[in-house]
């Protein structure tokens, strides 16, 4: 299995509370993503990295700000949490060799 | 925009039977396209990966097919088991190669 691990597992916040999700991988690849997962919606892209500091917007990335400080590590940050953004977060990274998507084990998240 | 769909959402088939499960995308220029499995409450697991210049992927009880003109991929699994009752998700990787757009998945009951 890739490396890649997300904590917290499980986390109930209430609404307007900053909230930040961390994902660590020790493959040192350079693509990391955030996703979120919601019935009816499947699964969709929140924010990328392509490198340290380097990161950009995927197709719902209002509300959600991310940080990469280092290779390893990519933050996913709710700045004012919402009912709305109660949801399964998963880290994903890319193996460059076929370009391979591997994925972490969730976040469970609950904002009240 | 890359639309991927995967129907139908759901199956049922009786232990031993073949399964085969289809996932279409409307832009054929992709760079290659991944089969995860999702366990309830888990995270995906990658199952087998086709490059877009590959006709098709093999791994043990598991087959897969790409037709990049025809906009559609097959995932063959022989011989079903009540084991792979999940939900079988396919994505496809743009031609940029870094981003990936998902199916709304078909989740498996195979019954003893």
């Amino acid at each position: 299995d890739a490396g890649i691990t997300q904590s917290p597992r499980h986390k109930v916040t209430e609404t307007g509370t900053p909230v930040t999700l961390r994902c660590h991988q020790t493959e040192n690849h350079r693509y990391m993503y955030w996703y979120r997962q919601d019935p009816g919606h499947g699964l969709r892209l929140i924010h990328y990295s392509y490198g340290v500091k380097d990161t950009d917007k995927g197709e719902v990335s209002d509300g959600y700000s991310v940080s990469r400080s280092k290779t390893e590590d990519f933050l996913l940050t709710l700045e004012s949490a919402t009912s709305s953004q109660t949801s399964v977060y998963f880290c994903a990274i890319t193996d460059p060799t076929y370009n391979e998507q591997f994925f972490g084990p969730g976040t469970r998240l609950t904002v009240l | 925009k890359q639309e991927v769909t995967q129907i139908p959402a759901a199956l049922s088939v009786p232990e031993g039977e073949n399964l085969v499960l289809n996932c279409s995308f409307t832009d054929s220029a992709i760079y290659n396209l991944q089969w995860f499995r999702q366990d309830p409450g888990k995270g995906l697991t990658s199952l087998l990966l086709i490059q877009s210049s590959q006709r098709e992927q093999t791994s043990g009880r598991l087959n897969a097919s790409l037709d990049k003109s025809s906009g559609r991929s097959t995932l063959y699994i022989a011989a079903s088991q009540p084991g792979d009752s999940a939900t079988y998700l396919c994505a496809v990787i743009g031609a940029a190669g870094n981003k990936l757009t998902f199916g709304g998945g078909t989740r498996v009951l195979v019954k003893p």
